[in-house]
């Protein structure tokens, strides 16, 4: 089976950095992914690490460390919009795509 | 415009009544997912189908029925037997294999059950 673990709720002032963590514990791994939810919406994709290191895409970067079963999502020059929940999800290559989530992250923005 | 649909919005089911959840795209998929997900929760897998007339039971299974007859459905029936149906259900879609590790998410279904 699969389980993640992450922060229920981080608050930061706009213009802030905020570091969500994940760590997880998996029969398989094919890589990690991080989806945003902003209340009563649809989770939408942010990143994916298959590899080792950092992803930047934007004001958003993503990192992984399979050694470690950690990654982190870092969002840099928060805005308000930023204010969403955060979902880290493990890919179980063995049965295609088919993904676990994590119970996600409220991110707070405060002016 | 590409993308999944999902209907109703809302939709309030008495106790003891089955109720199907529509979930269609356009995107050429070939892989389809449920999910619920309940308030302040992440989510959790119902039922998912990499492929037409195939389809595997998820973390939480029980209560639920699905059918995948077409490549661009996948309904969801929440059956009598599903002892706590209120909740958000979301419908997803992907490529199948390589490097399709992005799922695309339907607008939701929100379900009260009175």
């Amino acid at each position: 089976g699969q389980s993640l673990e992450q922060p229920s709720e981080v608050t930061a002032v706009e213009g802030a950095i905020v570091q969500i963590n994940c760590t997880y514990q998996t029969s398989g791994f094919y890589g990690l992914s991080w989806y945003q939810q902003h209340d009563g919406g649809a989770p939408t994709f942010l990143s994916y690490n298959a590899l080792d290191g950092l992803e930047e895409t934007g004001r958003f970067s993503s990192f992984l460390s399979r050694s470690d079963s950690y990654g982190y999502l870092l969002l840099q020059e928060l805005q308000m919009k930023d204010s969403a929940s955060y979902f880290c999800a493990v890919r179980d290559g063995a049965a295609g795509n088919k993904l676990t989530f994590g119970g996600g992250t409220r991110v707070l923005v405060k002016p | 415009d590409g993308g999944i649909t999902q209907s109703p919005k809302y939709l309030f089911r008495k106790e003891g009544q089955n109720v199907t959840l529509s979930c269609e795209q356009n995107l050429n998929h070939d892989a389809m997912y449920w999910y619920r997900q309940d308030p302040g929760q992440g989510l959790r897998l119902i039922y998912y189908s990499q492929i037409v007339n195939d389809f595997q039971k998820g973390d939480i299974a029980e209560g639920y029925s699905v059918s995948r007859e077409k490549k661009e459905s996948f309904p969801l029936t929440v059956t009598s037997a599903q002892k706590n149906p209120t909740a958000f259900y979301l419908c997803a879609s992907s490529p199948t294999g390589g490097a399709g590790n992005e799922q695309f998410f339907g607008p939701g279904t929100r379900l009260t059950v009175l």
